[in-house]
């Protein structure tokens, strides 16, 4: 069973650039969470969808940041435009279920994006 | 300050001593969960402890909650080289009674054991 997937693990973008960071949750898991690490710090949580619906996007910028989940594929975390403070480390996680009885988050192993 | 501050920031043992990491956090929860991060790693979960307990063992990992006080503390009995990462404690906010799955982590604390 693997776990869950990210891709590109690393990311080299230009001012101005587009950066499209993918995840694949766990086999059987319909929730993914997005975070973002700042170096030296810890995770801050972005955005948390269900499968073709957002929940919850109170920690995602407003403006250049966009996430799916489609009914089939990755999810997909969009930032239009980067910026040099874009430069983190973007986790995502996954889990079978968000309410009622506590779930363990899955991490996976995290795509770094580094805007130049 | 910010849900989840861990205490200290860094701690250097020797190997085969214990390690105590706290963690406050400042509003009601459904559950504290720990992870650990190797440098440029992704997270691994460590121990879930839901706000109805005191006292959770894994292994040589024991975590404590203390809900009047909102602080929990992990030790990490006999430590090894291995053992060596970042310790994150995370909070699942009190959404009426159920999880929400919208963890707060904090800053962490970096371990460091000596062979």
């Amino acid at each position: 069973n693997a776990g869950v997937m990210q891709n590109p693990r690393h990311l080299v973008r230009r001012r101005g650039q587009e950066a499209r960071l993918r995840c694949s949750p766990m086999k059987g898991h319909s929730h993914v969470y997005w975070y973002r690490q700042l170096p030296e710090e810890g995770l801050k949580f972005m955005v948390y969808l269900q499968k073709e619906n957002i929940i919850d996007e109170s920690g995602m910028p407003k403006e250049r940041f966009s996430a799916e989940f489609p009914k089939e594929g990755p999810s997909i975390l969009r930032i239009q435009q980067v910026v040099r403070g874009d430069s983190a480390a973007y986790f995502c996680a996954s889990s079978p279920q968000a309410s009622g009885a506590p779930y363990e988050q899955y991490f996976g192993p995290g795509t770094r994006l580094t805007v130049t | 300050s910010q849900q989840g501050e861990e205490d200290p920031q860094a701690l250097s043992i020797q190997e085969g001593e214990n390690a105590t990491m706290n963690c406050s956090y400042k509003t009601s929860i459904n559950n504290l969960q720990w992870y650990r991060q190797n440098s440029g790693r992704g997270l691994v979960h460590l121990i879930l402890i839901r706000s109805n307990e005191r006292e959770k063992h894994s292994g040589r990992l024991r975590v404590t909650l203390d809900t009047s006080k909102k602080s929990s503390s992990l030790l990490i009995t006999a430590s090894r080289a291995a053992d060596t990462a970042s310790y994150f404690c995370a909070t699942d906010a009190d959404a009426g009674g159920t999880s929400y799955g919208k963890l707060t982590f904090g800053q962490g604390t970096i371990l460091t054991v000596h062979p």
